[in-house]
């Protein structure tokens, strides 16, 4: 069974200030991992996506995350906040098109990102 | 990226009543689509799967008799909360993917419910 765990239901950073949302997941399988924003009463965006290959994965609006196997991580990072960052964020796995199933995604309980003037 | 609508954005109905809510994608072929519901200030639960023209697989715990689920066309996805009452009072956000299981699954704006 997947799991994941999203260190920090709440994070606060000044306006300018680096952004790190931590991710812990557990698979039996490779995992495919995903970081989603999601706005009030609004739907979820995908912000970018780890499948194969490079372990630095860049996404919209300056975010990054890196897989780390060995720590069985994907924490999620931004230089520099900006007001607009203001959200919740979401870091979800699934399987990956080679097991069964359909790619169903397991979310983290989210982070709530507040950005200080 | 692709574009997923949901309709109706917002819907509060009297406990008893049955309430369908509809999916689609835009822009491309969704071969499968997901029913998630998600709680003030909590995560998304994932409620069931469903593949064009087959039966939706649901989770445990979700009721199937309950939450109806009708995916007759590569475009749209229904969910019909049968008989709604208080506690399914919920936003309900649905997500579809393409043909390729390496598809990005894009999620729709959700649909805020409020049973009476």
């Amino acid at each position: 069974a997947q799991s994941v765990t999203q260190l920090g239901s709440h994070v606060s950073v000044s306006e300018g200030a680096l952004v790190l949302l931590r991710c812990n997941y557990s698979s039996s399988v490779p995992p495919y991992l995903f970081w989603y924003v999601q706005y009030p009463n609004q739907g979820l965006q995908l912000l970018l996506k780890y499948t194969t290959g490079a372990t630095l994965v860049k996404g919209i609006n300056g975010f990054e995350a890196e897989f780390k196997k060995s720590e069985t991580s994907f924490h999620l990072t931004k230089p520099s906040a900006h007001m607009s960052d203001a959200a919740e964020y979401f870091c979800a796995v699934s399987e990956g098109p080679f097991s069964g199933g359909y790619n169903k995604l397991i979310f983290g309980a989210g982070t709530r990102l507040a950005v200080h003037p | 990226g692709a574009v997923v609508s949901q309709h109706p954005s917002r819907v509060i109905c009297k406990s008893g009543t049955s309430v369908k809510i509809e999916c689609r994608s835009l822009d491309f072929q969704a071969t499968t689509m997901f029913w998630y519901r998600q709680f003030p200030k909590q995560s998304l639960m994932l409620m069931a799967t469903s593949n064009e023209g087959s039966k939706a697989t649901y989770e445990q715990g979700v009721e199937k008799d309950k939450f109806l689920i009708n995916h007759a066309s590569l475009t749209l996805s229904t969910l019909t909360v049968t008989s709604a009452h208080p506690e399914d009072s919920s936003f309900y956000i649905c997500s579809a993917r393409g043909r390729a299981r390496t598809d990005t699954q894009y999620f729709g704006p959700g649909t805020r419910l409020t049973v009476l």
